[in-house]
């Protein structure tokens, strides 16, 4: 199995544009979570889904911020438009339900 | 309010010695609580689950220990080496929903 998969690994963009990260889950698990670490903040849940439906989306920062799961197998994080304080690396996890949680390698996401 | 606190000081030892990292959180009651392991670049690794009834888990050269009434995790790595140089997170479950509350590390570095 080839893990959580995300890309793009690395992303470098100018503030108000729009960026989208994506991931894929581990095949056959059924809850996929994206979480945001910082030095500062350290790592936050920001919204989880569970049979591709959005459970909480309490950790959402703003509405510049989205999500999706439109299948088993794929999901997207928006942000739109982007600010320098988005920057962060966003990891993708996905586990099978009250178990531990397989982590991807994280976009680092960087906001001139 | 909620809070998860760990040792938020780099931990140093010396190899061979054992490593004991501390997790204490107040205002929850979780049924479970991960310990993860993150080295710099990449995502959270599981490490070992106890849930609430189980006051001790052992993984060879690991052991979590978690008391309710304390509100408080002990995670021990015996004989310790410098490949256990890394950080350290523990993770509360919120609500029995797969959903994880991580606390903000604590980077262990094992000296030969």
């Amino acid at each position: 199995d080839a893990g959580v998969i995300q890309s793009p690994r690395h992303e470098v963009t100018e503030m108000g544009q729009e960026v989208t990260l994506r991931c894929k889950p581990i095949s056959g698990h059924n809850s996929l979570f994206w979480y945001r670490q910082t030095m500062m903040r350290g790592l936050e849940l920001l919204i989880y889904f569970n049979n591709n439906v959005p459970i909480d989306d309490s950790g959402m920062p703003e509405d510049r911020f989205s999500a999706k799961m439109p299948n088993a197998s794929f999901s997207t994080l928006k942000i739109q438009p982007s600010e320098p304080r988005d920057s962060a690396v966003y990891f993708c996890a996905s586990s099978t339900g009250l178990n531990e949680q397989f982590f991807g390698p994280g976009t680092r996401l960087t906001v001139l | 309010s909620q809070k998860i606190e760990q040792n938020s000081e780099a931990l140093n030892i010396q190899e061979g010695k054992t490593a004991t990292l501390t997790c204490n959180y107040t205002n929850y009651s979780p049924a479970y609580l991960q310990w993860y392991r993150q080295d710099p670049g990449r995502g959270p690794v599981f490490l070992l689950l106890i849930r609430e009834n189980e006051k001790e888990k052992r993984k060879e050269r690991l052991k979590v220990t978690f008391d309710t009434t304390l509100k408080q995790s002990l995670f021990h790595i015996t004989a310790s080496q410098p490949a256990d140089s890394a950080t350290y997170l523990c993770a509360l479950d919120s609500g029995n929903t797969g959903k994880l509350i991580f606390g903000q590390g604590t980077t262990l570095q094992v000296k030969p």
